[in-house]
């Protein structure tokens, strides 16, 4: 059963124009979350997390939202540039079993930024 | 600071064979973990090193596959015999106990078995 869910496995936008990637969990436990960005024949690639004390965390372009009684978050991208063009992957983690600290996935959003 | 790299970055091999992967972390970092993504799915835990100690291996799918870590470097995963549903990309991390639960990964192995 996944405890991670991107129910969007695609994505597109136009250049200059805001991306906004959701990510949906299920597990309360988890109180860790970060985005991975993954190109073609690469590993993902860490972008930016937000702990769960957080609702908001910015970097750049790049801005994260948490939503723990919706247990959702979201991935705002702005402006998106073309070589945004990426899958994006949502991932949580959180003391739960053993205590290790394991990050569940998401299946990927395929974001397309059309020049 | 090189990051982690992973070994072979492609491998085809015949079914009941044995196949070897090796992961290089990032110099220092004490935890290691090996995932594994199959073809348009979720990329899924495999198991986690602290230093030598396997940490949780609670992923590994059954008793073909057996990762090992000594003296608490580079790691490899095992596969042994291969089976077809093993083709997939198999991905390694590593963190810093310092750094939350953000870790790094490699840029993975890719695995064909036919």
């Amino acid at each position: 059963d996944q405890q991670v869910k991107q129910n969007s496995p695609s994505l597109s936008v136009q250049e200059g124009r805001i991306s906004i990637l959701n990510c949906d969990y299920t597990n309360s436990m988890f109180d860790y979350f970060l985005w991975y960005k993954k190109y073609p024949a690469e590993g993902p690639t860490f972008l930016i997390s937000i702990s769960s004390i957080k609702d908001k965390n910015e970097d750049g372009r790049f801005t994260v939202f948490l939503n723990k009684s919706a247990k959702h978050l979201s991935l705002h991208i702005v402006p998106s540039q073309p070589g945004d063009s990426a899958v994006y992957f949502c991932a949580a983690s959180g003391r739960i079993q053993t205590g290790a600290n394991n990050l569940f996935f998401g299946t990927g959003t395929r974001l397309t930024v059309i020049p | 600071e090189a990051g982690v790299t992973q070994f072979p970055s492609h491998s085809v091999i015949e079914k009941g064979q044995t196949v070897t992967l090796r992961c290089d972390p990032i110099s220092g970092h004490d935890n290691l973990y090996w995932y594994r993504r199959v073809m348009g799915k979720e990329i899924k835990f495999l198991l986690h090193f602290v230093k030598e100690s396997k940490q949780d291996e609670s992923g590994m799918p059954n008793n073909r596959f057996l990762a090992e870590r000594t003296g608490g470097t580079y790691s490899t995963l095992k596969v042994q015999p291969a089976e077809l549903e093993d083709s997939g990309v198999y991905f390694c991390a590593s963190g810093s106990t310092g750094s939350g639960n953000t870790i790094y990964f490699g840029e993975g192995s890719w695995l064909t078995v036919v």
